[in-house]
């Protein structure tokens, strides 16, 4: 059972277009990070966000948590080719043993 | 350098045979886990080790993988009897004490294939 659903997992798009990626869920979570992996490196963390509501801006990426806490979106303004690679949101459930809950990714593509 | 380093970054091996998976978590972190990744796919847990504790094990896919973590610090993952399933990128991230952060912290990762 996937318990954090992740849209879309492919995205392939021209440079300067706006994209949105979704991580929705029926669970809640105390906290939900957003983290960027280059091919060959590990995930590396580029948010966290931890209130209902909250929006926290990082350049041209923009990410958003859901009121009740069960989903999150990142927007990117202006694509650039840099920004390609796999986006992963991950999700932490308040109470457990400080596992995160990952989603499978979404592969982008911005091509120059 | 004071990331997490993973060892070695890339194995082939041969369908039966053992490998052991090394991981060198930044200094000081208290948690440390595993992940297997398959091609441009999210992360699959594997275990979880946190201080002293028993290690969570619950993602281990079949008896024939193994963990330990000796010392509180480096990390061992053994896969007996490779299969080539097992072929993909496993992840070891570390992440540093207290409840202010859930953030971890990964290594490059090594590349299993198993032939």
């Amino acid at each position: 059972t996937q318990l954090l659903e992740q849209s879309p997992q492919f995205l392939s798009i021209q440079e300067g277009e706006n994209l949105t990626v979704y991580c929705n869920s029926s669970s809640v979570f105390s906290s939900l990070q957003w983290y960027r992996q280059e091919p060959g490196e590990g995930p590396v963390l580029l948010v966290t966000v931890v209130t209902g509501g909250e929006v926290k801006k990082l350049k041209r990426l923009t990410f958003q948590f859901g009121d009740a806490r069960k989903d999150s979106s990142l927007h990117i303004t202006a694509a650039q080719p840099g920004d390609t690679g796999l986006y992963l949101c991950a999700g932490a459930l308040a109470g457990n043993n400080r596992k995160l809950i990952w989603g499978l990714g979404t592969s982008l593509a911005v091509n120059p | 350098g004071a990331g997490v380093s993973q060892s070695p970054s890339n194995k082939v091996t041969e369908k039966g045979k053992d490998v052991e998976l090394r991981c060198d978590p930044i200094s000081g972190h208290t948690a440390l886990y595993w992940y297997r990744q398959s091609l441009g796919q999210g992360l699959e847990f594997l275990i979880y080790f946190q201080g002293n504790s028993a290690p969570d094990k619950s993602g281990l896919p079949s008896d024939r993988f193994s963990a330990e973590r000796t010392g509180g610090s480096v990390s061992t993952l053994t896969i007996q009897r490779t299969q080539q399933e097992d072929s993909a990128v496993y992840l070891c991230a570390s992440r540093p004490p207290g409840l202010a952060t859930d953030t971890q912290y990964f290594g490059p990762g090594t590349r299993l294939t198993v032939l």
